[in-house]
């Protein structure tokens, strides 16, 4: 299995409050991405990166800013977290060549009440 | 943008051959990949289609035609442990993968 970790697993929070997500990863992969997964609507890209301190937005990024300060952490942290922001969210990793496959965490479920 | 279409559920029996369909529109395309989740667990890599024709590995086989804008996933021999959620993906550069919903495969014995 790749060596990627989540934490926390589970987290309950009140609205209104900062949270963040870690994901670390001990396979040296350059791209990692947080995604988020709501019934019906599949995997939706929050943000991804592409190496330290680069990152860029994905198509469900408002309310959430990423910090990728070495290659093993990603970080997603909701700024004022809100109610529409329960679910479950996973990382992922992918590293060079052709065969994109992705490598993902074991999720975060994020309640927000 | 990009946007997947697939089907919502499957349903098939223990031993059966089943296809699940995958269309999709993108300003740039690399490849079209797949990845099966079961319920309660993370997606995991199933396969990776960057050229037109069919990538088989072990009862899984892909499909791509890049002029269609069209792929599929067929499961043959089905098990029950096959019962989980699939989903396509393409990657449009960068590396960042755009998924579609997810079609719902339940295997009857």
């Amino acid at each position: 299995d790749a060596g990627i970790t989540q934490s926390p697993r589970h987290k309950v929070t009140e609205t209104g409050t900062p949270v963040t997500l870690r994901c670390h990863q001990t396979e040296n992969h350059r791209y990692m991405y947080w995604y988020r997964q709501d019934p019906g609507h599949g995997l939706r890209l929050i943000h991804y990166s592409y190496g330290v301190k680069d990152t860029d937005k994905g198509e469900v990024s408002d309310g959430y800013s990423v910090s990728r300060s070495k290659t093993e952490d990603f970080l997603l942290t909701l700024e004022s977290a809100t109610s529409s922001q329960t679910s479950v969210y996973f990382c992922a990793i992918s590293g060079q060549g052709q065969n994109t496959e992705a490598f993902f965490g074991q999720g975060t479920r994020l309640t927000v009440v | 943008g990009q946007s997947l279409e697939q089907p919502s559920e499957v349903t098939a029996v223990e031993g059966a051959i089943v296809q699940i369909n995958c269309t999709y529109q993108t300003s740039g395309f690399y490849g079209l990949s797949w990845y099966q989740q079961h319920d309660g667990g993370a997606p995991t890599f199933l396969s990776y289609n960057a050229l037109d024709g069919l990538e088989e590995t072990g009862r899984f086989s892909s499909f791509l035609s890049r002029s269609d804008s069209y792929g599929y996933l067929l499961l043959q021999e089905l098990q029950m442990k096959d019962s989980a959620s699939y989903f396509c993906a393409v990657n449009e550069g960068r590396r960042a993968l755009t998924f579609g919903s997810g079609t719902r495969l339940q295997v009857q014995p």
